[in-house]
């Protein structure tokens, strides 16, 4: 199995433009989540989803966009980048909230800057 | 908003040291789940804690779940190099599906 599959995994933008990150996972679970990583900050939660075509806010929403049209898919667009949306974007999910199956399983980053 | 505290920040021990991190939720913790980074990677689950009170081991590592399912700890006895890395806790508000990271402890070990 891939697990959590995160494209890509570098990118470069320039201030206004846009961008779609993807997450892919094959593991069939149904919770699905964005972070983003910043020296001192932790990770903060982004957006996130319990199902197909389901999704929510998390703690830093604005700016982000995110759509869920398939289970094992979970995009994050960025409309208009800004300076301060560079990071690392980490995709996580997860098979269910407690129990055993409930660990997330995180992908490898999307490292982007924003110039 | 839910939030969670995590303290120190950084921490730097001789080998063999032992080495603790703390983390505080602002509201009651249906579970809680710790994870390690190591530099230039990504998150790796360590354990989850449920119940109040509960305590679990895993070697040389020894989690705590407080009794008011607010705070937790992880303790790592006699520290190697191989404990290098960020820890996180994560905890998962009851009746909310999102896990909210603590700011993490970068632990370096001295060899």
């Amino acid at each position: 199995n891939a697990g959590v599959t995160q494209t890509p995994k570098f990118r470069v933008l320039k201030t206004g433009q846009s961008m779609t990150l993807l997450c892919a996972q094959d593991m069939n679970h149904e919770y699905m989540y964005w972070y983003r990583q910043d020296p001192g900050m932790g990770l903060r939660l982004i957006h996130y989803s319990v199902g197909e075509g389901t999704t929510a806010k998390g703690e830093v929403p604005d700016g982000y966009n995110v759509s869920r049209l398939k289970k094992q898919n979970f995009l994050l667009g960025l409309e208009s980048a800004a300076p301060s949306q560079t990071s690392v974007y980490f995709c996580a999910s997860s098979y269910s909230l407690t129990g055993d199956n409930s660990p997330l399983h995180f992908g490898n980053g999307t490292r982007l800057t924003v110039t | 908003g839910q939030q969670v505290m995590q303290i120190p920040q950084y921490q730097h021990v001789q080998e063999g040291e032992d080495f603790t991190t703390y983390c505080n939720s602002s509201t009651t913790l249906s579970n809680i789940q710790w994870y390690k980074q190591r530099p230039g990677g990504h998150p790796v689950f360590l354990i989850q804690l449920v119940k109040s009170g509960e305590v679990k081991k895993q070697k040389r590592l020894t989690f705590q779940f407080g009794e008011a399912k607010k705070n937790s700890s992880l303790h790592i006895t006699a520290t190697q190099t191989t404990d290098v890395g960020t820890y996180f806790c994560a905890g998962r508000a009851s009746g909310t599906y999102k896990y909210i990271f603590g700011t993490g402890t970068r632990l370096k070990v001295l060899a």
